[in-house]
């Protein structure tokens, strides 16, 4: 974990409400990505970003958006809670570039209770 | 499509006991294959890759996996297994030619008994 903090660690919030998670690396690494872990599923990529302001979709974006403003930081929203977004969300970080494997570095996660 | 299969959900093995972890995969040319391993409440850690060349590839905490190509395996071994070895473990996959489609098992549960 190290190099990677996410921020809370833990949230309980209402179904409807927008709810913001923070990423934020000491690495300088370009790659930053976002990830939800479910029982049964593995992890599931949301989204990721290639680059501050550059950002995509992963296989399950829908109802999630991201901001990339400086090269540190990695934002998650939820624009409305719902129930089925109660998960644990694991931001990840790789270097890239030419050659690179594009191994990943997990941050410690954020579980997410939407009542 | 890219895909990753890990056949179980659980693995037993006795302290002391070589282990093994399965992985399967399905990418278009040649992969970038990974193992992860989570404790609980933890984040993944990375624990070894495949990139090219020598098909066995050590990792850390004594870890090694095997690729097979002819097999689109990519299995994850120890020799003998560590009470402290018990948690969640992750095969991902990667195409060569995208960094964001990473693919990843859904993870097999391996326990370590004294």
């Amino acid at each position: 974990d190290a190099g990677i903090t996410q921020s809370p660690r833990h949230k309980v919030t209402e179904t409807g409400t927008p709810v913001t998670l923070r990423c934020h690396q000491t690495e300088n690494h370009r790659y930053m990505y976002w990830y939800r872990q479910d029982p049964g599923h593995g992890l599931r990529l949301i989204h990721y970003s290639y680059g501050v302001k550059d950002t995509d979709k992963g296989e399950v974006s829908d109802g999630y958006s991201v901001s990339r403003s400086k090269t540190e930081d990695f934002l998650l929203t939820l624009e409305s809670a719902t129930s089925s977004q109660t998960s644990v969300y694991f931001c990840a970080i790789s270097a890239g570039g030419q050659g690179s494997s594009y191994e990943q570095y997990f941050g410690p996660g954020t579980r997410l209770t939407v009542t | 499509a890219q895909s990753v299969a890990q056949p179980e959900d659980q693995v037993n093995v006795a302290e002391g006991n070589p282990l093994t972890v399965k992985c399967t995969y399905s990418v278009s040319g040649n992969p970038y294959l990974f193992w992860y391993v989570q404790y609980p409440n933890r984040g993944l850690q990375f624990l070894l890759k495949y990139i090219t060349g020598d098909n066995l590839v050590k990792g850390s905490y004594g870890f090694e996996a095997e690729f097979n190509k002819s097999q689109t395996s990519f299995h994850l071994k120890k020799p003998s297994a560590l009470v402290s070895d018990s948690a969640l473990y992750f095969c991902a996959v990667r195409e060569r030619s995208s960094a964001s489609k990473i693919i990843f098992g859904s993870g097999t549960r391996l326990s370590i008994r004294p």
